[in-house]
């Protein structure tokens, strides 16, 4: 059974850092792309950041580039985001997803982001 | 970036009708559009992939169509577990984006 559990959200202030984790069980975790999906509360959907199989490749929203960073470790079936610089706009709850040709195919449950003073 | 609209952004309904979600891009992203559905604190849970196809254990009263910039999610008799949100999402070029959703409750 496919499982993804994130892992790492929290409440930080604005300007400061935080690593969201998710652990990937049930499949072959460096055989997919995997993504970064974010809602802020009582809002839609927002993709974030996906990143090839063996980390070559990765892909941003424009809203958080050169504050995220997205990466895996495949060895550990993890995948890593990053935040520095953080607004009061990133504000959500992070999921993270199997990629399938860009589908988000299996999602985590989420882990909740507050960024407030 | 690809923009994404969905009409209606509400739709009441009741167990049993058919229900007609349409889904815009601002410009052609052929048939690489996916639907999602998602209930309240909950992940999203993919339904429809390629505009038409039927994801795996996916009930078959929900079916996609269109291409190019207007697509439909139908479900054909509404469920009580169909009551929840629905999102579509362009994966023809980054970034990925999604529509703002239509709620489906009950009439």
């Amino acid at each position: 059974e496919v499982q993804l559990v994130e892992s790492g959200g929290g409440l930080v202030q604005p300007g400061g850092s935080l690593r969201l984790s998710c652990a990937a069980s049930g499949f072959t975790f460096s055989s997919y792309w995997m993504s970064w999906v974010r809602q802020a509360p009582g809002k839609g959907l927002e993709w974030v950041a996906n990143i090839k199989q063996d980390g070559s490749e990765k892909y941003y929203v424009d809203s958080v580039k050169g504050r995220f960073t997205i990466s895996r470790d495949n060895a550990k079936n993890s995948l890593y985001l990053q935040m520095n610089s953080l607004r009061a706009e990133d504000t959500a709850v992070y999921y993270c997803a199997r990629d399938r040709e860009q589908q988000l195919h299996y999602w985590g449950q989420g882990t909740l982001v507050t960024v407030s003073s | 970036d690809i923009q994404m609209t969905q009409s209606p952004s509400t739709l009441s309904a009741s167990v049993g009708d058919r229900v007609t979600i349409t889904c815009r891009a601002s410009q052609s992203i052929s048939s690489w559009l996916a639907w999602y559905q998602q209930k309240p604190g909950k992940a999203p849970k993919l339904l429809i992939y390629k505009a038409s196809s039927l994801e795996s254990g996916v009930p078959s009263r929900f079916s996609g169509s269109g291409s190019g910039t207007e697509f439909t999610l139908t479900i054909s008799s509404l469920q009580p577990d169909d009551f929840a949100t629905y999102y579509c999402q362009q994966y023809n070029s980054y970034p990925l984006t999604f529509g703002p959703g239509t709620k489906v409750d009950i009439k």
